[in-house]
């Protein structure tokens, strides 16, 4: 099994520029998440999906899309992106939503925005 | 609000020396999850507790649910134990809240 993976592993953008980060898992987990990680501050959730056909708003939600294209997929777009939207993005899924359930995370996507 | 602080930032030890990191809360949670953060970037999960105490190998987490406390202890350290620790917390809203992370470099 591969977990979770995440493409692409690196991306320089232009402002204004826009990129859908993509992110799939095969452990058949119902929920999904998107966080950003930023020095000298801990991961902050973007967006998550609690099960296949729901996305909900997280913490840091502005300037971000969401979709959860079916259960395996869940894609982070920036429509025009912003150099405050340098960071490195992590996905991660879990089987369920609660507390309960670990959290597996993706390798990371270190996005420059210029 | 609600927030998670841990400490030391950093911390530099020798190896085979006994590692301790905390972890502190402001309010009631769900529960507790350490997770390493490897130089490469990957970040995997190594416990998730909500009471008591927890082996894995040389690693022992344990909290303390009145004090609001955790610590991530390990034992007999490694230069390949050398990485950034983190905490997270789920609070009522059952979603992660992360601390900022502990780097720790251990010294042949």
């Amino acid at each position: 099994n591969a977990g979770v993976t995440q493409t692409p592993k690196f991306q320089v953008l232009k402002t204004g520029q826009s990129m859908t980060l993509q992110c799939a898992q095969d452990m058949n987990h119902n929920s999904m998440y998107w966080y950003r990680q930023d020095p000298g501050m801990g991961l902050r959730l973007i967006y998550y999906s609690a099960s296949e056909g729901t996305t909900d708003k997280g913490e840091v939600p502005n300037g971000y899309n969401v979709s959860r294209l079916n259960k395996r997929e869940f894609s982070l777009r920036l429509e025009s992106a912003a150099p405050s939207q340098t960071s490195v993005y992590f996905c991660a899924s879990s089987a369920g939503s609660g507390s309960r359930y670990e959290q597996y995370f993706g390798p990371g996507t270190r996005l420059t925005v210029t | 609000k609600n927030e998670v602080e841990q400490s030391p930032q950093n911390l530099t030890a020798q190896e085979g020396e006994f590692i301790t990191i905390n972890c502190s809360y402001s309010v009631g949670i769900s529960a507790l999850h350490w997770l390493q953060q490897h130089p490469g970037g990957g970040i995997v999960s190594l416990f998730m507790l909500s009471s008591g105490k927890k082996k894995h190998g040389r690693l022992i987490a344990t909290i303390n649910i009145q004090e609001k406390h955790s610590s991530l202890h390990i034992t007999a350290s490694h230069p390949r134990d050398s990485a950034v620790y983190i905490c997270a917390v789920t609070f009522g809203n059952e979603k992660l809240t992360f601390g900022t992370g502990t780097r720790l470099t251990i010294i042949p």
